[in-house]
Order: structure tokens, then C-alpha cells, then sequence
């Protein structure tokens, strides 16, 4: 069965510096992967999604992300953060055979900005 | 476009009590979704739909029944409400065929059953 990993829980990071989440991936085959974004009281912002072709993937708010098949990751990257940032980041796999399986979702990390 | 709406955006129910929680969305989307949200665990499936007429179970679906009379609206009813489904309830919608993978997801109902 497929699954979605987010190792960290919870990550501070202080306004300005650089981050990175980890999404690490179970599937059979390259699935589709997504990043998306939720804050506090909000429903979920596509940040970026990665289906085939160049490995690193541009989103919106300054964000990008890495596929690396070897590592089965997905790794979710901003060079400098703001303080609106900070929100609940969830990534994704769709089956990527077509079809209208729903979305697997990781339990979520939690970004802390600390001023 | 509105986009993916849901309706209430808060609830409390009473053990026991039913209720229906309104989904539409005005992109013509053929596939439509529930999810439900606990903190701690992610997004877990708990309905999806096709087109009209046609419905499938997720990962969670007891407790819950969907119908899709219309391509805009997808209904999710709570029959006997229990404390664990007090949660955040998400729907979403997508375009049909490969490459049409993004969901767009409503803004949620909070549920809280007492």
C-alpha cells in the first residue's frame, strides 16, 4: 500500500533563514507528489506538484521542491523564510495510472517562525 | 469562480443527532471527495464520486453515507453522530484524466459532536 512520511512534526525556524521539510514516499511506481499548504483555520493552498520531467519543481511564495526517485523523497525547500509562513505543510501521492483515486496524505509538519 | 464551497462552517451536534454537510463546487469537476481531518494524522479519505450517480468508499467511510444527484454538489450525512467524528471535514474536487491529478479543496466544516 502506498504511504506518506513527514519525519518532523514540528520544525522552528527564525525569520529569514532557510528550510527544508522531508517527505519521504512509499509507492510502486513514481507516483504523483504534492505539496500543499494549510493555515491556522484554512483550508489547503496548492504550494507545488511534481508529475514528470524536471526533478526540481517551482511553487508559489518562493517555494520549490525536490524529487529524488533513489531516496523516494520529495523534500519541500525555501531559501529564506517570512513570518506569514508559518502554517501546517502537508505532502501528497496520487496514483499516477490515471483513475480517481483521493490524495495520501502525510500527517503534516508544523512550522514555527521565530521573529 | 467561488471554487470548491462547503457549508456550515462550524457545527455542534449531539450524540445521536444527524446531519448533512453541503459541498459544491463550479469548475465542472467530474471527481469530487471527502476527506476528514484529526490532528496529528493527516487528511484520510472517506468518500469520492466519479460523476452523478456513481460513488466509491475511501479509507474511512463508516458512519457516513454520500450521494451525487448533480455534477456540482456532493452531500456528506452523518447518520447517528458519534464523539469520533467530532473533526475537520474537507471536500475537493478535480478534473477528470491523467494529468488532472491537483485537488482543490472548500474551506472545511468544523464538526464537534458532544
Amino acid at each position: 500500500a502506498q504511504s506518506v512520511t513527514q519525519p518532523d512534526i514540528h520544525i522552528t525556524v527564525s525569520e529569514g533563514a532557510s528550510l527544508e521539510l522531508r517527505c519521504n514516499y512509499s509507492y510502486g511506481a513514481t507516483p504523483y507528489l504534492f505539496w500543499y499548504v494549510q493555515s491556522p483555520g484554512q483550508g489547503l493552498q496548492l504550494l507545488l506538484k511534481y508529475f514528470s520531467g524536471d526533478t526540481l519543481v517551482q511553487g508559489i511564495k518562493g517555494f520549490e521542491a525536490e524529487f529524488k526517485r533513489s531516496q523516494s523523497s520529495f523534500n519541500l525547500r525555501k531559501p529564506s523564510v517570512h513570518w506569514s509562513d508559518a502554517a501546517e505543510y502537508f505532502c501528497a501521492l496520487s496514483y499516477s495510472g490515471g483513475g480517481a483515486d483521493g490524495l495520501t496524505f502525510g500527517k503534516g509538519t508544523h512550522l514555527i517562525i521565530q521573529p | 469562480n467561488a471554487g470548491v464551497t462547503q457549508t456550515p462552517k462550524f457545527r455542534i451536534l449531539k450524540i445521536g443527532q444527524s446531519m448533512t454537510l453541503q459541498c459544491a463546487q463550479d469548475m465542472n469537476h467530474n471527481y469530487m471527495y471527502w476527506y476528514r481531518q484529526d490532528p496529528g494524522m493527516g487528511l484520510k479519505l472517506i468518500y469520492y464520486s466519479v460523476g452523478a450517480g456513481i460513488t466509491d468508499k475511501g479509507e474511512v467511510p463508516n458512519g457516513y453515507n454520500v450521494s451525487r444527484s448533480t455534477t456540482e454538489d456532493f452531500p456528506l450525512r452523518l447518520e447517528l453522530a458519534a464523539p469520533s467524528q467530532t473533526s475537520v471535514y474537507f471536500c475537493a474536487s478535480r478534473n477528470r484524466g491523467q494529468g488532472s491529478e491537483t485537488q482543490y479543496f472548500g474551506p472545511g466544516t468544523r464538526l464537534l459532536v458532544l
